[in-house]
């Protein structure tokens, strides 16, 4: 099983640049999700989604956008990279809605933005 | 609100010696679910243990423990007998009805030999 795979491993952007974060997982579950990891500040919930067409945001969403067309996919879009959005990415997925089923983390994106 | 503290930042102990990491959560929700994860300096997050609101049991695991008190809004781990294979960031972390999960800020333990 691959389980839930990020891509890229590493991106550099200029300030103002776009690009979309992708996040895949095969193991048919419903909730999906992107946190970011800064130093000190743990890991912080960007936008979730418990189904396909089903998106809500997090603590942190302002400058990203998200969409869940498939279960398996749930890309974040950063629309203008800021520097304050240089950080580690993690996407996580779990299974039925409801239970407290544990959290699968991709590997992880560090992102900088220049 | 959901909320999870873990006041220590860092802690440093020296190997063999017993460690308690803290945990406090805010939340309204009468069903929830907590979480610890362990992050070694290789980056990749590790599931440790799960506890729901209905069962304060205290677990044991090997050389980890967790107490989970509703009274006090806390749910600790113990590390007994520390090792430099414990060397990592622990997170605590809470889910609750509207299914989203928030993590605390980490919890940076070094076990020196």
């Amino acid at each position: 099983n691959a389980g839930v795979t990020q891509t890229p491993k590493f991106q550099v952007l200029k300030t103002g640049q776009s690009m979309t974060l992708q996040c895949a997982q095969d193991m048919n579950h419903e909730y999906m999700s992107w946190y970011r990891q800064d130093p000190g500040m743990g890991l912080r919930l960007i936008h979730y989604s418990v189904g396909a067409g089903i998106t809500d945001q997090g603590e942190v969403p302002n400058g990203y956008n998200v969409s869940r067309s498939t279960t398996e996919d749930f890309p974040l879009r950063l629309l203008s990279a800021a520097p304050s959005q240089t950080s580690v990415y993690f996407c996580a997925s779990s299974g039925y809605r409801g239970v407290g089923e544990k959290l699968f983390f991709g590997s992880g994106t560090q992102l900088s933005v220049l | 609100a959901q909320k999870v503290t873990q006041a220590q930042t860092e802690i440093s102990v020296v190997e063999k010696e017993d460690v308690t990491l803290d945990c406090v959560y805010e939340t309204r929700d009468t069903t929830y679910y907590l979480f610890w994860y362990k992050q070694p300096p290789s980056g990749e997050l590790v599931f440790l243990i799960r506890r729901n609101s209905f069962d304060e049991q205290n677990e044991i695991s090997g050389r980890y423990s967790w107490n989970f008190q509703k009274s006090t809004s806390s749910f600790n781990f113990t590390i007994t007998a520390s090792q430099v294979v414990d060397s990592a960031v622990y997170f605590c972390a809470l889910k609750t009805s509207y299914d989203k999960v928030i993590f605390g800020p980490g919890t940076s333990l070094s076990v020196i030999p």
